[in-house]
């Protein structure tokens, strides 16, 4: 069973670019959510995804945009990039539980972001 | 809205002692969770300990363990006989019972002292 991947792992962009960061969930998780971990912050959750749906989203405008793919890996895409928008940016994925209404998120290692 | 807060952006414990990070949390919500996760040097957001609201008994996970007061809104993380492993940023965060999403605190950073 692998575990959540996420690539690439440093970015660089300058103000006004797009950018595209992957996930790939772990095996068997339909569900990835995105958040966004600004330099000493915790992470702030951007959407999630279930079964190629958004299923819910932060206070993120809306040049945060996603998509999830039918092997249920996502990517965040972000355009006009602002110099604010430098953080670390995690995507977890999960599974429903049978009979919980809790699901364990795994995360993923980062994708570190600068805008320039 | 739902809200966290730790109120120790860091801490440091000497090896083998004992360390308690604080938490607290704001929700009108009845039902919901609580964890602990750590994010070591390398990242990657691993969980520590999960305390349902509904239960009493506070959860532990071997060197692990959390004091959940509901009334207060309150939600710490022990530490026991803290090693050189557990150095790592630590996240206190809730997520309500019907929610989806993660709502996180701003984190300690915890340095364990040989």
């Amino acid at each position: 069973e692998t575990g959540v991947t996420q690539s690439p792992t440093h970015l660089i962009k300058t103000r006004g670019q797009q950018v595209t960061l992957r996930c790939s969930s772990q095996s068997g998780h339909n569900t990835v959510s995105w958040y966004q971990q600004a330099l000493g912050q915790g992470p702030q959750f951007i959407f999630q995804y279930y079964r190629e749906e958004e299923n819910g989203r932060g206070n993120f405008p809306p040049r945060f945009s996603g998509l999830q793919f039918p092997n249920y890996s996502s990517e965040l895409n972000v355009n006009a990039l602002e110099l604010d928008d430098s953080a670390l940016y995690l995507c977890a994925s999960s599974f429903p539980t049978q009979g919980s209404s809790y699901n364990e998120q795994f995360f993923g290692p980062g994708t570190r972001l600068t805008v320039l | 809205a739902q809200t966290v807060t730790q109120s120790q952006p860091e801490m440091s414990v000497q090896e083998a002692e004992t360390v308690t990070l604080s938490c607290t949390y704001d929700t009108s919500e009845n039902n919901y969770y609580l964890f602990w996760y750590k994010q070591p040097p390398s990242r990657q957001m691993i969980l520590v300990i999960r305390q349902e609201a509904y239960k009493q008994q506070n959860a532990t996970e071997n060197r692990f363990s959390v004091n959940f007061q509901k009334a207060a809104k309150s939600f710490s993380l022990k530490i026991s006989d803290s090693q050189l492993g557990d150095t790592a940023m630590y996240f206190c965060a809730f997520m309500t019972n019907t929610g989806n999403q993660f709502y996180f605190g701003t984190g300690t950073s915890l340095t364990v002292i040989p």
